[in-house]
């Protein structure tokens, strides 16, 4: 596709709910990024696949979350028992070589 | 976790003034980059400089990058109201691709 594409733009959901957010990259790149980001702060990274392999998910904050990439080329996070505290911008980035593209985010609250 | 902290935290300049914006980081670096926000989505990417150049240039662009101060800058010439959003500098670290954003610095030009 053109860009890297998020759906969707917005969730909203209810404390202990399950929430998929997903992600489809830039076609042919094979990294791909989760970052969430609270309002007034920067993104704040959260996994990075190589094609379909997770490699590096330091950054996921406990095991609610977790991200798969199947097929090297759409991700879903999965974020189990929300909790208000994950409210936040969800990004997701894919790159080849160089720098990395942003989609335009899924805004996600938990009430 | 964090890795760059933007300085200032919020500026303010008139139309076709310049626009400095500086950036520090803590560990080793492959690469920094420096994106733009406009509206809390969406980050787009400026400019890529790696830990082996000092200087680039892009348009109205100037990032320079000072590897044994750990510190960047972004400078934005001839300012424009278009250039109104948040700076984010990213860094890279060496042996992954993980990258770590800042806090950001929010910038308005008044027409």
């Amino acid at each position: 596709g053109a860009g890297v594409s998020q759906t969707p733009s917005n969730k909203v959901t209810e404390k202990g709910k399950y929430v998929e957010l997903r992600c489809d990259p830039i076609s042919g790149h094979t990294a791909l990024y989760w970052y969430r980001q609270s309002l007034g702060q920067g993104p704040e990274f959260l996994i990075y696949f190589q094609g379909t392999g997770a490699a590096d998910d330091s950054g996921l904050p406990n095991d609610r979350f977790f991200a798969v990439r199947p097929e090297g080329s759409v991700s879903t996070l999965k974020i189990q028992r929300t909790e208000r505290g994950d409210s936040a911008v969800y990004l997701c980035a894919s790159s080849q070589v160089g720098p990395q593209f942003f989609g335009p985010g899924t805004r996600l609250t938990v009430l | 976790s964090q890795q760059g902290e933007e300085d200032p935290q919020a500026l303010s300049i008139q139309e076709g003034e310049n626009a400095t914006m500086n950036c520090s980081y803590k560990t080793s670096i492959n690469n920094l980059q420096w994106y733009r926000q406009n509206s809390g989505r969406g980050l787009v990417h400026l400019i890529l400089i790696r830990s082996n150049e000092r200087e680039k240039h892009s348009g109205r662009l100037r990032v320079t990058l000072d590897t044994s101060k750990k510190s960047s800058s972004l400078l934005i010439t001839a300012s424009r109201a278009a250039d109104t959003a948040s700076y984010f500098c990213a860094t890279t670290p060496p042996n992954n691709n993980d990258m770590r954003f800042g806090a950001g610095t929010r910038l308005t030009v008044k027409p």
